[in-house]
């Protein structure tokens, strides 16, 4: 199957801080990715769609200053966590989508744990 | 109403048994649906996926789909202590979004 990576894989900062999560496929070109977050014990929440060459979309409620993501390969998406803080903490995870698969299908990376002090 | 439901459990199956997991939607547009497994900690790892109406079968999992419902399921057969993990149904919406019920808890007994 696909295979998505993220770095770091888990990361601790002071609030305030900025923090750069990097997702990346590596067996495939992912022309969309996509990024959640996820609180303890609730589902995914769907951030924003990431498309190789243009901008994020974001979805309703989002940040778009505070959570600034760069789309700069087909291969690579960033998410940068700006000024965070300690309710930004959670679990951050990228999921790319691999046009080569039958259903479209989403492989996700395993996440980043983000803790602001 | 909510997008996807699914009911959150626990639950609870012996060892052997079959494992059955629901799931209704309310996009009648959705074309495509995926069951994930998350192990607590851990992130979604896709399992199934489901196209057109009836039954799917991959190994120990099958998945079944009623579009005119909107009902998804998944079978485990043979449900092992390792399948213990939280069961996402995800249908894909507009721009090949998914929208994520908030899953179904899972725990196979010895």
């Amino acid at each position: 199957g696909a295979v998505v990576s993220q770095h770091p894989s888990w990361v601790i900062c002071k609030s305030g801080t900025s923090v750069k999560i990097e997702c990346r496929s590596l067996d495939f070109q992912a022309t969309t990715m996509f990024w959640y977050r996820q609180f303890p014990k609730q589902s995914l929440m769907l951030m924003a769609t990431s498309n190789e060459g243009s901008k994020a979309t974001y979805e309703q409620g989002v940040e778009k200053d505070k959570f600034l993501i760069n789309h700069a390969s087909l291969t690579l998406s960033t998410l940068t966590v700006t000024s965070a803080h300690p309710e930004d903490s959670s679990f951050y995870i990228c999921s790319a989508r691999d046009p080569a698969t039958t259903y479209n299908e989403q492989f996700f990376g395993p996440g980043t744990r983000l803790t602001v002090l | 109403q909510k997008e996807v439901e699914q009911n959150s459990g626990p639950l609870s199956v012996p060892e052997g048994a079959i494992a059955s997991l629901n799931c209704t939607y309310s996009d009648r547009g959705s074309q495509s649906f995926f069951w994930y497994r998350q192990y607590s900690g851990k992130s979604p790892e896709l399992i199934m996926s489901i196209y057109s109406n009836g039954d799917k079968e991959d190994g120990r999992f099958t998945a079944q789909l009623n579009k005119a419902s909107q009902y998804v399921s998944l079978l485990i057969r043979d449900s092992q202590p390792s399948d213990s993990a939280t069961y996402l149904c995800a249908p894909t919406g507009g721009g090949n979004k998914l929208t994520f019920g908030t899953g179904t808890q899972l725990k196979v007994e010895l």
